[in-house]
């Protein structure tokens, strides 16, 4: 019954480190989707997926590496992380039925501090 | 330029005020316009849709020009627990949504 859910919810890391955050959803969407949220720039589109094994770029993907074998989860890792990656990181999906107006629901977010 | 731009804000208002929120979007082939919710340290959702002849929902109306590429949300008889950041969200191809820094709305008794 849990929906979308994000782990971990805070992570701090170093500077150089690999970090994976991940996305889990339990509804069989088709659409994934991963957002930073940064002040002043609300939030951006890093990576989505419209099925397992179909990713694209967002607006703001350098740095960054997505996968999707399994419907379900969408785990996104930061190859060698950086100070400008500190931010917060939603995952949301979204149904892809054929309507213009498909809510997009998010998880809780996951705070990510880059040292 | 961004491409959706909302005043930041914070809207201070009273208890049972109303307020009005703009937001303007550069893409005219855009094809769908929501207002999301979010609150202190949350994920956003989905307040309403925004539908080209206008909408209501209880205290809450969304307004649709497209002509002029602008977005209203109206806030009637503001409560407390209306206190949020309120962001514009424009939708383009396929399912990828644009979304704006939001609006801080501040409702204060």
């Amino acid at each position: 019954d849990a929906g979308i859910t994000q782990s971990p919810r805070y992570k701090i890391t170093e500077t150089g480190r690999q970090v994976t955050l991940m996305c889990h959803q339990t509804w069989s969407h088709s659409y994934m989707f991963w957002y930073r949220q940064d002040l002043g720039h609300g939030l951006r589109l890093i990576y989505y997926s419209a099925a397992a094994d179909i990713t694209d770029k967002g607006e703001v993907p350098d740095g960054y590496v997505v996968s999707r074998s399994k419907t379900e989860n969408f785990p996104l890792t930061l190859e060698s992380a950086t100070r400008s990656q500190t931010s917060v990181y939603f995952c949301a999906t979204t149904s892809g039925r054929l309507s213009s107006y498909n809510e997009q629901f998010f998880g809780p977010g996951t705070r990510l501090t880059v040292l | 330029r961004k491409e959706v731009e909302q005043d930041p804000g914070p809207f201070n208002v009273p208890e049972g005020a109303t307020v009005a929120f703009n937001c303007t979007y550069s893409n005219s082939a855009s094809q769908s316009f929501f207002w999301y919710r979010q609150d202190c340290r949350k994920e956003p959702k989905l307040l309403m849709s925004v539908y080209s002849s206008g909408n209501e929902d209880g205290r809450f109306t969304a307004q649709l020009n497209r002509a002029s590429q602008y977005i209203s949300l109206l806030i009637r008889d503001s409560k407390l627990s209306d206190s949020a950041t309120y962001l514009c969200v424009v939708k383009g191809y396929g399912n990828k949504l644009v979304f704006g820094a939001g609006t801080i709305l501040r409702v204060k008794s």
